[in-house]
């Protein structure tokens, strides 16, 4: 079964500065998907970013960033010039790639623990 | 544009009383559709998820059932709530290469 590791439950940054959040994965798979989801006070679940196994290019999405290490399993989310807007718990998700009609992954995501973020002013 | 909605947004109940909450989409047909608990302000454990009316799938062993009577609604009910059915319930859809996710109803058993 695939599982996907957040070992930093809290985390705090600077505004304007630069934060990293990590991610560890484990699956017998080799093409999937990872997802990084936010998750604000309002406790609605954003997604921020997202990272196809096959592509070696790590996605970017304005000031997120990952950097996807796929021998490693690791795919960390980098937040630069930290707003305060950005402070929420993050999710790392992990999805296999679904295989169609007689396939049984249903898209399903499997997700970290989280990890909470505070921005300092 | 496809969107995802959820009610109540909140809700109180005694153990022992009925459950019901509903999920429904817009602007898409024959999504996959899924429902989460999230107990503790931590980690979403899947519950149940659907590809098509009438088919649901279970995850994990517990107090609660979903049901699909319409292509883009789906309900989480039980019939007798437990304490520790108590968190904060997300509803979501298959949409391309991810999930998105309605805005949750946060369910306090006392």
């Amino acid at each position: 079964a695939q599982t996907v590791t957040q070992s930093q439950p809290e985390m705090s940054v600077q505004e304007a500065e630069t934060v990293t959040l990590s991610c560890t994965y484990d699956t017998s798979e080799s093409d999937y998907y990872l997802f990084w989801y936010k998750q604000p006070p309002s406790r609605q679940m954003i997604l921020v970013i997202r990272q196809e196994a096959y592509k070696q290019q790590n996605a970017t999405e304005n000031r997120f960033s990952v950097n996807f290490q796929k021998a490693a399993k690791s795919f960390s989310l980098k937040i630069s010039d930290s707003q305060l807007g950005d402070a929420a718990m993050y999710f790392c998700a992990y999805r296999r790639v679904s295989r169609g009609a007689g396939g049984t992954s249903y898209g399903k995501l499997t997700f970290g623990q989280g990890t909470i973020l505070t921005v300092h002013p | 544009s496809q969107t995802i909605h959820q009610w109540p947004a909140t809700l109180v109940q005694p153990v022992g009383s009925p459950l019901s909450l509903e999920c429904t989409v817009e602007g898409t047909s024959n999504p996959n559709l899924y429902w989460y608990r999230q107990a503790a302000g931590r980690g979403l454990q899947l519950l149940f998820y659907s590809v098509g009316i009438g088919q649901i799938s279970s995850e994990v062993p517990q107090n609660l059932s979903a049901s699909r009577p319409q292509d883009r609604q789906f309900i989480l009910s039980s019939k007798k709530l437990l304490l520790s059915d108590s968190g904060f319930y997300l509803c979501a859809w298959k949409y391309l290469a991810g999930q998105y996710f309605g805005p949750g109803t946060r369910l306090t058993v006392t």
